[in-house]
């Protein structure tokens, strides 16, 4: 059974361009999550999709946004890159009868 | 890879011995509850679970400890084993919110 697959791997971007990365979850899996991790803040919610709506959304600037299309797969938008925006994105899948997650190996975003 | 946190807690353990691995949870209205181990360079990996109407759970060399009244969960791992040097984190959810909170997590170092 594949795991969460998450594209690109690495990632380096200036400051002012925008970004898109995407999330695969496991076959079956509903529901996407996304984090944003960094060495300051640790593990950090971003959103939650479940059957295309987002049902929660964390503490981050509207430059941050998501969506997720028909067949549970993920994006995730940053615009106007910043600096400290550089951190390690990741995603999570779960299904409705196991509450556990699991992630993907992430996005590393690096904005110079 | 890069370093998941520069100022983590560190523990450190001989091979063989057993570790205990403490985590603070923030929110009593928290009702599951998970911890992940996180190597470098890859995403969170899912160990362990338990809900709030259990107090111990045990996996394969794993086994968790959940204490309400003082809002505590703690990792055991028996014999620890060098493959267990990492980064651990607990996670709790409370259902409904569709997302988990992240402690800051604690380094495992194993001496051989």
């Amino acid at each position: 059974k594949a795991g969460v697959t998450q594209t690109p791997r690495y990632l380096i971007k200036t400051r002012g361009q925008q970004v898109t990365l995407s999330c695969s979850p496991i076959s079956g899996h509903r529901s996407v999550s996304w984090y944003q991790q960094t060495p300051g803040q640790g593990l950090q919610f971003l959103f939650e999709y479940f059957s295309e709506t987002q049902r929660n959304k964390g503490n981050f600037p509207g430059r941050f946004s998501g969506r997720q299309f028909s067949n549970s797969r993920s994006e995730m938008n940053v615009s106007t890159l910043e600096l400290g925006d550089s951190a390690l994105y990741l995603c999570a899948s779960s299904s409705p009868d196991n509450y556990g997650y699991t992630f993907g190996s992430g996005t590393r975003l690096t904005v110079v | 890879g890069e370093s998941v946190g520069l100022h983590l807690p560190t523990l450190s353990v001989q091979e063989g011995d057993n570790s205990i691995i403490n985590c603070a949870y923030s929110n009593s209205a928290s009702d599951y509850f998970i911890w992940y181990k996180q190597e470098s360079g890859k995403g969170p990996q899912f160990i362990i679970d338990i809900r709030s109407n259990m107090d111990k759970r045990q996996g394969q060399r794993v086994t968790v400890l959940l204490n309400k009244t003082v809002k505590h969960l703690s990792l055991q791992i028996a014999a620890t084993q060098p493959g267990d040097s990492a980064v651990y984190f607990c996670a709790e959810n409370h259902s409904g919110t569709y997302k988990y909170i992240f402690g800051t997590g604690t380094r495992l170092k194993v001496l051989a």
